[in-house]
């Protein structure tokens, strides 16, 4: 069974720069799974951040940037603002119309 | 305006079944893949369910394989996600998300309706 991991939280001072990763149990990401990130509030609907490794969606800014660290996707915030604490979930194409999303990362700017 | 809207949720006894609906609007829904995603409380997002545009092809996680089915019908813009012989840990606030292009993220999200399975 195949786990995508994420750091279950992360905390970073307003505008600092902070990475966040995105695993695999067993083996590396490539851009191969074309992973893509997420940010979500409590109670709100998933806003789509990046997509196929580094490609930002529409309307997001560009303190918010992706790329494969080591083994790992990687979503990297430059300039934390305080609107930036979220839940943050990242998710892996695994071929085959099959994804797997990590269990997600909360971060908070304090 | 681009959007989905989620419909359907309620408390539903273990072993019981619900539809749940996504509308969608502001994009030509029939040329999209779509996708069911959920939320289980205080947990993070879990894949649940993709159907192409045409509905030729369909895919399911396993933790759902064989109890639900994913449908659409592109003349009422609408998703469907019969879940048939639900289980406690199906409670969640489900998502419909739309399939971008080429279908290997989601570019829209509804904003989800609640599930609860309970005796």
């Amino acid at each position: 069974q195949t786990v995508v991991t994420q750091e279950p939280s992360f905390s970073v001072s307003p505008g600092g720069t902070v990475t966040l990763t995105c695993g695999l149990s067993s083996g590396s990401v490539s851009t191969d799974y074309y992973p893509s990130w997420y940010q979500q509030t409590p109670g709100q609907a998933p806003r789509t951040l990046i997509h196929s490794t580094n490609a930002r969606s529409a309307g997001v800014p560009d303190r918010f940037s992706g790329s494969i660290l080591g083994n790992k996707a990687a979503l990297t915030i430059t300039g934390a603002q305080a609107d930036d604490e979220s839940y943050y979930h990242c998710v892996l194409y695994m071929g085959g119309a099959i994804w797997v999303f990590g269990g997600g990362t909360k971060l908070t700017v304090l | 305006e681009v959007q989905l809207l989620e419909s359907g949720g309620g408390l539903v006894q273990p072993g019981g079944s619900l539809r749940l609906s996504c509308a969608a609007s502001g994009f030509t829904f029939g040329s999209y893949a779509m996708n069911w995603v959920r939320q289980a409380p205080g947990k993070g997002l879990e894949w649940v369910s993709l159907i192409s545009g045409g509905s030729v092809r369909t895919s399911y996680a396993d933790s759902v394989k064989g109890r639900f089915t994913i449908s659409r019908d592109n003349s009422k813009n609408t998703l469907y996600l019969q879940m048939n012989s639900l289980r406690v840990d199906d409670t969640a606030v489900y998502f419909c998300a739309k399939g971008a292009v080429p279908a290997t993220y989601f570019d829209l999200w509804g904003r989800g309706t609640l599930v609860s399975v309970s005796s």
